[in-house]
């Protein structure tokens, strides 16, 4: 069975631009979490989808950031216009139920120069 | 708010020594408590939780956690640490992650 899938590994890009990151999750999950860990600091909770609905965006740092995850599969991140405080690893996982054990991707580096 | 705390950013032992992780987290009515597992260049991976029932878990590769709800902790042991299991270690609660604990091991 497959796990948890995100592209790219690594993406640098220079401040103003946009960068779109993807998740696969794994199938049969209705849950996906996307989470980001900036400079060696704490793992931090950015999103939740249940299927295709968010069911908690709190964690969303600004407007710059916009998440999707149409039909319920495959979920997007786009940053838009990238600055360089968003600078760090952004980790997808999926699990079966809320709460649950996430089995997670291994992350997309994100460099902003 | 609920957090996790990890006290130890850095920890090094030697191989064979035992091993303990402390994780402190804020009181919430229901613990859903885990330690996931980072080793370079990989994605992180689950090694246990505690939901309800026995409040001594064991995980993969021969680690275990204690849920002791007076202290409000979750420390991770392991008998006899190996060189594989120099990584990077997290506990969280529900959503919320501690900063880590990166873990050094000598020869």
């Amino acid at each position: 069975e497959a796990g948890v899938t995100q592209f790219p590994s690594h993406s640098v890009i220079e401040k103003g631009q946009t960068v779109t990151l993807r998740c696969d999750p794994i199938s049969g999950h209705d849950n996906l979490y996307w989470y980001r860990r900036v400079m060696g600091k704490e793992i931090k909770f950015l999103l939740h989808f249940v299927k295709e609905s968010k069911q908690d965006e709190s964690g969303m740092p600004n407007n710059r950031f916009l998440a999707e995850r149409t039909g319920g599969t495959y979920s997007t991140l786009k940053v838009q216009p990238a600055e360089l405080e968003d600078s760090g690893v952004y980790f997808c996982a999926s699990s079966q139920g809320d709460g649950r054990a996430a089995f997670f991707g291994q992350g997309t580096r994100l460099t902003v120069v | 708010a609920q957090s996790v705390t990890q006290p130890d950013i850095h920890i090094t032992v030697s191989e064979g020594a035992s091993l303990e992780l402390r994780c402190n987290y804020s009181y919430g009515a229901t613990p859903y408590l885990f330690w996931y597992v980072q080793s370079p260049g990989q994605g992180l991976q689950l090694l246990l939780k505690y939901f309800s029932g026995d409040t001594l878990v064991q995980g993969i590769k021969g680690f275990e956690a204690e849920f002791k709800r007076s202290q409000s902790s979750f420390n991770l042991r392991k008998p006899s640490v190996h060189w594989s299991d120099a990584a990077e270690y997290f506990c969280a609660h529900k959503l919320i992650f501690g900063t880590g604990t990166r873990l050094q091991v000598f020869p």
